[in-house]
Parts: structure tokens; sequence; C-alpha cells
């Protein structure tokens, strides 16, 4: 069974300083991790996903991640954060190529600080 | 640009009774799907639909639960009937074939009393 761990349930950043979200995954066979968004009142979005190609991935919103096999990490960075990146994140893994049954961490509540 | 769209936003039902939520897919996807979250857990899948039948359901999704595509554009979560541990969020997905990206609805919130 695949498993996704998400470090923190609320992290609080100050504007403009470095975002770091963790996440950590447990997989018997190579991952499709992936990393979603959920502003209130809204839908899940699609951040960024990792398909077995370039270990560090870039997706929308000047959010990136990097792959790293030896830590089973999938941790999401931004260099600088905005008061609109405030919003709920998670990661899930999929077991297979592609997003069809995806198994989601328990979110982490992003608060930016003016 | 293209959403998926669900309704109601939110529900309140009595126990016992059956809910129908409701669903409206990206036009050209050909995959749906239901998840949910309970009020502080993690967001589970219940269920993918394809070509009219499912393709792949959990443990989550037993007797009480059913979908149905009961016409070209809307899809369905039917619970027969609600329990109390039924109350959730449930999210509405949909994909191309390749499904390398769901695009999630806002989700209808159901609350069972």
């Amino acid at each position: 069974a695949q498993s996704v761990t998400q470090l923190g349930s609320h992290v609080s950043v100050s504007e403009g300083a470095l975002v770091l979200l963790r996440c950590n995954y447990s997989s018997s066979v190579p991952p499709y991790l992936f990393w979603y968004v959920q502003y209130p009142n809204q839908g899940l979005q699609l951040l960024l996903k990792y398909t077995s190609a370039a270990t560090l991935v870039k997706g929308i919103n000047g959010f990136e991640a990097e792959f790293k096999k030896s830590e089973t990490s999938f941790h999401l960075t931004k260099p600088s954060a905005h008061m609109s990146d405030a919003a709920e994140y998670f990661c899930a893994v999929s077991p297979s190529g592609s997003a069809r049954q995806l198994t989601f961490g328990s979110g982490t509540q992003l608060t930016v600080l003016p | 640009e293209p959403e998926v769209t669900q309704t109601p936003s939110h529900q309140v039902t009595q126990m016992g009774q059956e809910v129908i939520l409701r669903c409206v897919p990206i036009s050209n996807h050909l995959y749906f799907y239901w998840y949910r979250q309970i009020l502080g857990q993690k967001v589970e899948f219940l269920v993918s639909f394809y070509n009219n039948e499912i393709s792949e359901k959990s443990e989550i999704f037993d007797d009480q639960f059913s979908v149905e595509r009961p016409d070209g554009s809307n899809f369905t979560l039917k619970i027969r009937s609600t329990k109390l541990e039924d109350s959730a969020m449930y999210f509405c997905a949909s994909s191309s074939p390749d499904a390398e990206e769901l695009f999630f609805g806002e989700g209808s919130r159901l609350t069972v009393l």
C-alpha cells in the first residue's frame, strides 16, 4: 500500500519568507507524486506532479518540489511567500502512471503573516 | 477555463434519508471520480467511473453508495440511507483518459443529523 505523510498540519511564514511544506511517501513501487492546493471555498487544484522524469519539478505560482528517493521525500518549496499563498496544501501519491487513484496526505494549512 | 461544478454546495439531511450529490464534469473528459473528506481527516478516494461503469472503488464505497451518469453531462453519487458518519465534504473530479491530472470541483458538504 502507498501512503504519504505531511509533517506539520499548520505552517506559518512571514510574507517574503521561504515556504517549505514537508511530504514523505511510502511506496513499494516507483511512485507518482502530486501536490494539490485548496483555497478557501474552492476545489483542489494541481500545483505540480512528479512522474519519474526530472527530480526537480516546477509548478504553478512559483512553487517547486524535489523528489528525493534516498529520503523518500517530496517537499514543496517557494522562495518567497505571498499573502495569496495562504491555503491548504495536500501531498498525494498514485501507484500508477496516472492520477486515477490518489492517496492523499492529511494536509498542511499555510498561513502567511504580513 | 472549463471547470467541474457540483451541486448542492451544502446539504443537511436526516439520518436514514437518501441523498444525491450532482456533478457536471468537464465536457470532453471521460473518467469521473468521487472523493470525500471527513472533517479533520484525509481526502479519501471513493470511486472512479469510465464508460458507464465503475472502474475502481475503495472499501469505503459499500452497497450504500452508487454512482450514475444519467445523461450526457451529469455524474451523480447516491447515498441510499445516510448515516452520521457520512457527514463529509464530497469532491467530484474528472480527467482525460491519460488521467495525468484530475480536475476537482469545489465540493458538496453533506451534514447528516
